[in-house]
């Protein structure tokens, strides 16, 4: 168990709708980190915040947002889906902006 | 696209060392060399970084070469539970920067 939970574990949807994907880190680590997985695609890094603040940004879709609250929890927002967003979604968090990062179990989502 | 070039999969025979290299020849230095692996589609796992020197830790060892352009992690005693998809990556220690993960190596370990 690392300590970084994410939720739901499941999520099955239909294309078009928008869901909520959420992340809680390990108790005192300041930053979050949001990753993508699909089978054709690997591991691909989406966003991460620190403290509250975006701090790096990948190919995360325009339909795609995220923010990261005051209590250190984040939400990733996916809207207009699309079947090619049915992937393992990965959050995971480390103590500052650049340390090893630790992993959540993932959000596998679903579009049909 | 990943900064770092590892073989696409590698066998090893339980209780033996496993010796997985990675090439990261455009490192810079300000960059790290991180190790992770995946097992199945369970969230990946951290497992050691380095700067330029060797490092060692309770799961794994990591010899980082001189000119810091490859290094290779070494599982001293491989179990069956090491089978897994390993990442090589490299970030620089200040952040800031997308966290690159490329195809990785997929490790059998055999009975």
């Amino acid at each position: 168990d690392s300590g970084v939970t994410q939720t739901p574990k499941h999520l099955i949807t239909a294309t078009g709708q928008r869901v909520t994907l959420r992340c809680s880190p390990r108790s005192g680590d300041l930053s979050v980190y949001w990753y993508q997985q699909s089978l054709d695609q690997g591991l691909q890094f989406l966003i991460q915040y620190y403290n509250g603040e975006e701090r790096a940004k990948g190919n995360i879709l325009e339909r795609f947002s995220a923010q990261q609250f005051p209590d250190l929890h984040s939400e990733l927002n996916l809207s207009s889906l699309e079947l090619g967003d049915s992937a393992l979604y990965f959050c995971a968090s480390s103590v500052g902006v650049g340390n090893e990062q630790f992993f959540g179990p993932g959000t596998r989502l679903t579009v049909l | 696209d990943a900064k770092t070039t590892q073989p696409p999969s590698m066998d090893c025979a339980e209780g033996r060392a496993a010796n997985l290299p990675c090439n990261h020849s455009t490192i810079s230095g300000n960059e790290y060399v991180y190790w992770y692996r995946q097992i199945h589609s369970q969230g990946p796992q951290y497992i050691i970084h380095g700067l330029k020197n060797n490092e060692t830790n309770e799961m794994a060892s990591l010899i980082i070469t001189e000119d810091r352009k490859s290094s290779t992690l070494i599982l001293p005693h491989a179990t069956l539970r090491d089978t897994a998809v390993y990442y090589c990556i490299v970030t620089p220690y200040t952040g800031g920067f997308k966290t690159i993960f490329g195809a990785g190596t997929r490790l059998f370990v055999k009975a």
